[in-house]
């Protein structure tokens, strides 16, 4: 299975900071990944898929690059509504589904 | 609005069997392959199965291979997993997942439901 590893694990930022969260993949996926939120209690909701396409109703603030085996998630102004976890998530056709570990993204 | 509503979690010992259900509503069911996605409490995501538009693809995580059964029923707008001898790592909420296309492989997770606890302890 592909494994898939984020950093950092924790992230501590204030309101209007940029925040660039990594991702990669133990081998390529060219940009079969996804970023999802959740919040405390919620399920997760979709952000980006095929590493920049920002999903419908999604804030502009967030955005998504890379492709093969390196990815970053960039908040670009964070948001009072934008303290969360953060998962990264790889698709590709021929293996099982895999998630990052996850970040957490906390008010300094 | 799509809508993915879970049930059928609760309270199981070891070694016994627990069926959830998913109902689906706001998209066409039958057009979209669909998955069952685990949380442990505090933990991280974990992908469990997968089932196709047609229920002829369908896959399972290793973890559950053997074990738990995934399946729909279109005309009912229904998604199932009959999870069989459970352990106490099986011990998660459930979510019930809408890919973004009919296949089972190389999609994403575009809807989620809210998510079943299950939890497996004597």
């Amino acid at each position: 299975d592909i494994q898939m590893t984020q950093s950092p694990s924790t992230l501590s930022a204030s309101v209007g900071d940029r925040v660039t969260i990594t991702c990669r993949a133990s081998q390529s996926i060219s940009s079969w990944l996804a970023w999802y939120q959740q919040k405390p209690g919620k399920a997760p909701k979709l952000l980006i898929y095929k590493a920049s396409s920002l999903e419908s109703g999604v804030p502009s603030r967030f955005s998504g690059s890379g492709s093969g085996t390196h990815f970053t998630l960039t908040i670009s102004s964070l948001q009072p509504d934008d303290f969360a976890t953060y998962y990264c998530q790889q698709y590709n056709t021929y293996s099982p589904w895999t998630f990052g570990q996850g970040t957490k993204v906390e008010i300094k | 609005e799509v809508q993915l509503v879970e049930s059928g979690g609760g309270l199981v010992q070891p070694g016994r069997s627990l069926r959830l259900s998913c109902a689906a509503s706001g998209f066409t069911f039958d057009e979209y392959a669909t998955h069952w996605v685990r949380q442990a409490p505090g933990k991280g995501l974990e992908w469990v199965a997968v089932i196709s538009w047609n229920s002829a693809g369908i896959g399972y995580a290793d973890s559950v291979k053997g074990r738990f059964t995934i399946s729909r029923d279109n005309a009912k707008n229904s998604l199932y997993l009959q999870m069989n001898s459970l352990r106490p790592e099986d011990t998660a909420f459930y979510y019930c997942v809408k890919d973004n296309q009919r296949l089972a492989q190389g999609g994403y997770f575009q809807h989620w439901g809210q998510g079943t606890l299950v939890t497996v302890s004597s």
